[in-house]
């Protein structure tokens, strides 16, 4: 069946530094692809999304590429900022959104 | 639009009592998505809707649980008796179109004592 898998974390970095985290999936099909945040006692919140390949979505800063040929969707941001740090879940559309395991950033100043 | 809407935000209750969570979905979504989340599990799907019917409950931990969707704009999450191992967040989601992705709402944080 569909799967994803995000790196585990959690991650941590100094402010301005370059963020990756690296999540792959599996499916059947062209899938719609999401990351979504989840900030401190808050509910998740769409980040962003890319509904076929070659998209590139991006919002806050963050940008991630749906690639087909290495089925992965990484979050990109050039410069992390403190109230960058939060959860990270990679998700794709399945009859249901299927969801990674989420990795926690944190950012210090 | 405001957005999905739970109730409570946060419940404390002892153990052997009902609790019923609720939640209004954003109007216009036809799917509507209940979510339990914890530390050790993370996020689970309990059950979730599509035009007000149950889809899929494979989710629900047993039959303590139950959930209804009476109409399109209100759903309930019902657990009798609550234990200490049901404290978690609770989420409730709603979607037009899966591929467009989910709405969150803010959560009921639940505590069993």
């Amino acid at each position: 069946g569909n799967s994803v898998t995000q790196m585990e974390g959690p991650v941590t970095l100094s402010e301005e530094a370059f963020l990756t985290i690296n999540c792959t999936y599996t499916a059947t099909g062209y899938p719609s692809l999401f990351w979504y945040v989840q900030y401190p006692g808050e509910g998740l919140q769409l980040l962003l999304k890319a509904t076929k390949a070659d998209d590139k979505g991006s919002n806050k800063g963050f940008e991630a590429t749906y690639r087909k040929e290495t089925t992965s969707f990484h979050l990109e941001k050039g410069s992390v900022q403190v109230s960058d740090s939060a959860v990270y879940f990679c998700a794709l559309s399945d009859i249901k959104l299927i969801w990674g395991l989420g990795t926690s950033l944190a950012v210090n100043p | 639009d405001a957005g999905v809407i739970q109730s409570p935000r946060h419940e404390v209750t002892e153990m052997g009592q009902e609790v019923t969570l609720r939640c209004k979905p954003i109007s216009g979504h036809d799917y509507l998505f209940w979510y339990r989340q914890t530390m050790m599990r993370g996020l689970e799907l309990l059950i979730y809707f599509n035009n007000n019917v149950p889809i899929d409950d494979s989710g629900m931990p047993e039959d303590r649980f139950s959930a209804k969707m009476p109409n399109a704009s209100f759903s309930t999450l019902k657990i009798q008796p609550s234990e200490p191992r049901d404290s978690a967040v609770y989420f409730c989601a709603s979607s037009h179109r899966v591929d467009y992705g989910y709405t969150f709402g803010s959560g009921t944080r639940l505590t069993v004592v």
